[in-house]
């Protein structure tokens, strides 16, 4: 079974905090994607990685960087969190070069809940 | 990119009564299409998956869903609920030879008895 990973399921941060959400994923994935989730608006898209070092803006990238150092390791980096990025956040991860996982089929972690106050 | 409009934000249904939630995408020439659901304080599960071939797919937990091309629509049916069906569903799309996918707002399921 895929497993993704994420640090924390529950966060509680202060305004202008430096905030770093980590996820893993075990099943050699090429692809990790950082959404966040908010009521009545769906998951948007922050940031995907479609390699080790490599990365692409999403559809809300604003207030958010990433670092994928190693294949496995995706972080999403609040460089000064807001209120505004109180949110839920989901990791998620596909495809392999064996080809046993399809690209568009994505897996995901059970989130973070982040509380900027 | 593409949208993705889900038309009920909120379903509640009786324990064993059928239900159906309703997704319609943008229209492009190629997509796949994709149903996950989310289990209360829960990552999303793929439910069910339209990649090609057979328009009616059926997935997990006595789910289905219909492709209709003509309408640009995916529907999610269950004939017979159940109260463990209570959940937030999203309809996604991508195109294909893309791995991004763009999802909709979601539409909650309450289950009673």
């Amino acid at each position: 079974d895929v497993k993704v990973t994420q640090s924390s399921r529950y966060l509680v941060k202060r305004t202008g905090e430096k905030v770093f959400l980590e996820c893993v994923q075990d099943m050699d994935h090429e692809n990790m994607f950082w959404y966040r989730q908010d009521p009545g608006l769906g998951l948007r898209l922050i940031y995907f990685s479609y390699d080790v070092k490599m990365k692409e803006k999403g559809d809300i990238p604003e207030g958010y960087s990433v670092s994928r150092e190693k294949k496995e390791r995706f972080s999403l980096i609040l460089e000064s969190a807001s209120t505004n990025q109180t949110s839920m956040y989901l990791c998620a991860s596909s495809f392999d070069a064996s080809g046993t996982y399809l690209p568009y089929e994505q897996y995901f972690g059970p989130g973070t809940r982040l509380t900027v106050t | 990119a593409q949208s993705v409009t889900q038309l009920d934000s909120q379903v509640p249904v009786f324990e064993e009564a059928p239900v159906e939630l309703r997704c319609n995408y943008s229209s492009s020439v190629s997509v796949y299409l994709f149903w996950y659901v989310q289990y209360p304080n829960q990552g999303l599960q793929l439910l069910l998956k339209y990649l090609s071939g057979s328009t009616l797919v059926k997935g997990i937990n006595g789910f289905e869903a219909e492709f209709n091309k003509s309408q640009t629509s995916f529907h999610l049916r269950k004939p017979s609920v159940h109260i463990s069906d209570t959940a937030e569903y999203f309809c996604a799309v991508t195109l294909r030879g893309d791995y991004k996918l763009s999802f909709g707002a979601g539409t909650t399921v309450t289950v009673r008895a």
